[in-house]
């Protein structure tokens, strides 16, 4: 069966601080692996994809498949990074459907 | 563009009551979802469709049934509502060329409360 986990609902970290958002996942195969952002009062919108290997806004994840993880790190957390946080994964082929993870609700403290 | 939009934004409806949740998107893209975002539960997807007529279930689809008769709308239906369909509603519209594969484009979310 296909799942997504994050294992926590809540991280607070200072300003500045490292941030590391965990997410592992269960899948028979190769998935495509997402994260997604929701910021306060705007649209859940995709953050990074691991195909891409990018960093946006400071963040970077690395499939691991031997310990099939996709965590989420920043090395120097802002404010403006204060959102909730979900993985996802979607099988490479067929309709693209996501699988979403529980989301975890990251807050920056000043 | 307009991107994707969902009506109505919020909703008040009495155990057995239906009602239609509409979601347009103006990206000319081929797949459609609708998913329900409950506390703790993250996203799940309830229907989705791949084109125009098409239609299929998701992981959560009781209570609900959805139409596609236009490339650009689908349309989620609660023919019955009961109070564990309070929920917020998202539709997401992704394309298939390889440019954006994978991207899904969210609506606003529809509040959906059921007493």
């Amino acid at each position: 069966a296909q799942r997504v986990t994050q294992p926590e609902k809540l991280l607070s970290v200072f300003k500045g601080a490292p941030v590391e958002l965990k997410c592992n996942y269960s899948y028979s195969g190769s998935p495509e692996l997402f994260w997604y952002v929701q910021y306060s009062r705007q649209r859940l919108q995709l953050l990074l994809r691991h195909i891409s290997r990018e960093s946006i806004k400071g963040f970077t994840a690395d499939l691991n498949k031997g310990e099939t993880s996709f965590h989420l790190k920043k090395p120097f957390a802002q404010e403006e990074d204060s959102a909730m946080y979900y993985c996802a994964l979607s099988s490479p082929q067929g309709a693209q459907k996501l699988v979403f993870g529980q989301g975890t609700r990251l807050t920056i403290n000043p | 563009n307009a991107g994707v939009t969902q009506t109505p934004k919020f909703r008040v409806l009495k155990t057995g009551q239906s009602m239609t949740l509409l979601c347009a998107q103006d990206m000319n893209h081929e797949y459609m979802y609708w998913y329900r975002q409950d506390p703790g539960m993250g996203l799940r997807l309830i229907h989705y469709s791949v084109g125009e007529g098409t239609t299929a279930k998701g992981e959560v689809p009781d209570g609900y049934n959805v139409s596609r008769l236009k490339k650009q709308n689908f349309l989620l239906g609660l023919e019955s509502a009961a109070p564990s369909q309070t929920s917020v509603y998202f539709c997401a519209s992704s394309s298939l060329t390889s440019g954006s594969i994978y991207e899904q484009y969210f609506g606003p979310g529809t509040r959906l409360t059921v007493t």
